[in-house]
């Protein structure tokens, strides 16, 4: 089973720049999340999605993040203008939903960005 | 808030050694506790977990037991191997209507042959 897949890798920009970030979760996983990994940190959620619709966004910095997922798989996440302080990997994962209950998150590789 | 707070690294083992990374947590309500391992170069994957007071999780030789008298999630293994070495996180997920994990700042173990 193919697992969560994100690109690019790696990224630098310089700040004020734009940047976007691709996720593409496990087939059939309904739930989708952008975390944030600063260095020295522990992840922090960004975004949960439900298929299509957001469940959580309440740690987004929504003046210069915004994230979609249109047709309920792929997700882009895109941060316009990059500040300094959003030197990062970002996470992707995603999970099934049984009704009742989610499951365990899987994880992608991550995307490492330089903000220079 | 619910947060995590975990040993700093870097942790330092000969191979062989015994490995405790201390975990406690604080949460509102009854959360789910796990541990998480990210080796170099790699995502992160779940070790072990744990869902309710008392519950042992265990994997690959590791083991924490929740205690939720001490609001504790220590991770102990008897034997560590130079292939342990990575970074473990501490989570809980305290329920609700997401399934929001909540990290500790991770424990870098280094173990040298």
């Amino acid at each position: 089973e193919a697992g969560v897949a994100q690109s690019p890798r790696y990224k630098i920009i310089e700040k004020r720049q734009s940047v976007a970030f691709w996720c593409n979760p496990i087939s059939g996983h309904a739930t989708l999340y952008w975390y944030q990994q600063i260095l020295g940190q522990g992840p922090k959620l960004l975004i949960q999605f439900q298929n299509n619709g957001v469940v959580d966004d309440s740690q987004l910095p929504k003046d210069r993040f915004s994230a979609e997922r249109l047709k309920g798989v792929d997700s882009t996440l895109k941060i316009q203008p990059a500040k300094l302080e959003d030197s990062a990997v970002y996470l992707c994962a995603s999970s099934t939903y049984s009704g009742r209950a989610y499951n365990e998150q899987f994880f992608g590789p991550g995307t490492r960005l330089t903000v220079l | 808030g619910d947060s995590v707070t975990q040993m700093e690294g870097p942790v330092t083992l000969s191979e062989e050694a015994f490995l405790t990374i201390n975990c406690t947590y604080t949460a509102t309500g009854y959360p789910s506790l796990f541990w998480y391992v990210q080796y170099p170069g790699e995502g992160l994957q779940l070790l072990l977990k744990a869902t309710k007071a008392d519950d042992k999780g265990s994997n690959k030789g590791f083991e924490a037991t929740y205690r939720k008298e001490t609001t504790s999630f220590h991770l102990e293994k008897g034997s560590v191997q130079v292939s342990d070495s990575a970074v473990y996180f501490c989570a809980l997920i305290d329920g609700g209507a997401t399934n929001k994990l909540i990290f500790g700042t991770g424990t870098l173990l280094a173990v040298q042959p």
